[in-house]
C-alpha cells in the first residue's frame, strides 16, 4: 500500500517566522509531488509542485525534494496569519493517474 | 481558469435514500475523481474515471457507484445512504497526459445523512 506520511500538527509559529512542513512517501518510483493548502471548510488548492531533486522557490514558498530519502518539504518564509490552514502533501501514483494524499499538517500562525 | 463545479454545497438526506452528487469540469480533462474527506482520515479516493464510461475503484468504493456518460460530467451515487456516509465529498479533475499535471478540486459537497 503506497503511503504518504505527514505530521498532523498543529504546527504553531509566530508571525514572521519560517514554517517547515514535512512529508515522506513510500513509493520509490513516484515522480511528481504537490503541496496543497486547504482552509477550513474549503477545498484544496495547489500552491507548489516539484519534480526534480533540490529546491523550488515561488515567492514566500520553497519546496524541497530528496528522492533518495523519499522526503519532500515545504518552507513558508515570513509566515502570515493568512497562512493558517491545513497543508496536504500529494504524490503521483505509479500509473500516473491518481494523486495519493497525506492526511495533512495543520499550521497556525499567531500574530 | 479551470473550473470544477459540484451540484450542491450542502445536502441533507435520510437513511436509505438514493443520493446523486454531480460534478462538472470545463477544461476537457480526461481524468475525474471522487474523494471523501473526514477529520483524522484525510482525503480518501472513492472512484476515478480516465475516460467516458470508464471507471476504476479507489480505496473505499463500498456503498458507492459512479457514472460518466459525458467527458465533462462525473456523478457519484449512493445507492442507499447510511449515516456513516456523512462526510465532505470532493470532486477533482486532471489532464491525462504526463505525471506532472495539476489536479483541480471542486468546492465540495457536505453531505449529512440522518
Amino acid at each position: 500500500q503506497k503511503e504518504v506520511e505527514q505530521n498532523s500538527g498543529p504546527l504553531s509559529v509566530p508571525e514572521g517566522a519560517i514554517a517547515s512542513l514535512n512529508c515522506t512517501y513510500s513509493d520509490r518510483v513516484s515522480q511528481s509531488f504537490f503541496w496543497y493548502r486547504q482552509y477550513s471548510g474549503k477545498s484544496p488548492e495547489l500552491i507548489m509542485s516539484i519534480y526534480s531533486n533540490g529546491d523550488k522557490e515561488d515567492g514566500r514558498f520553497t519546496a524541497q525534494l530528496n528522492k533518495a530519502s523519499q522526503y519532500v518539504s515545504l518552507l513558508i518564509r515570513d509566515s502570515q496569519p493568512s497562512d493558517s490552514a491545513t497543508y496536504l502533501c500529494a504524490v503521483n501514483d505509479q500509473a500516473g493517474t491518481a494523486l495519493i494524499f497525506g492526511k495533512g499538517t495543520t499550521l497556525s500562525v499567531s500574530s | 481558469d479551470v473550473k470544477v463545479t459540484q451540484s450542491s454545497r450542502y445536502l441533507v438526506k435520510r437513511t436509505g435514500e438514493k443520493v446523486f452528487l454531480e460534478c462538472v469540469q470545463d477544461m476537457d480533462h480526461e481524468n475525474m475523481f471522487w474523494y471523501r474527506q473526514d477529520p483524522g482520515l484525510g482525503l480518501r479516493l472513492i472512484y476515478f474515471s480516465y475516460d467516458v464510461k470508464m471507471k476504476e475503484k479507489g480505496d473505499i468504493p463500498e456503498g458507492y457507484s459512479v457514472s460518466r456518460e459525458k467527458k465533462e460530467r462525473f456523478s457519484l451515487i449512493l445507492e442507499s445512504a447510511s449515516t456513516n456516509q456523512t462526510s465532505m465529498y470532493l470532486c477533482a479533475s486532471r489532464p491525462l497526459a504526463g505525471n506532472y499535471n495539476e489536479q483541480f478540486f471542486g468546492p465540495g459537497t457536505r453531505l449529512t445523512v440522518l
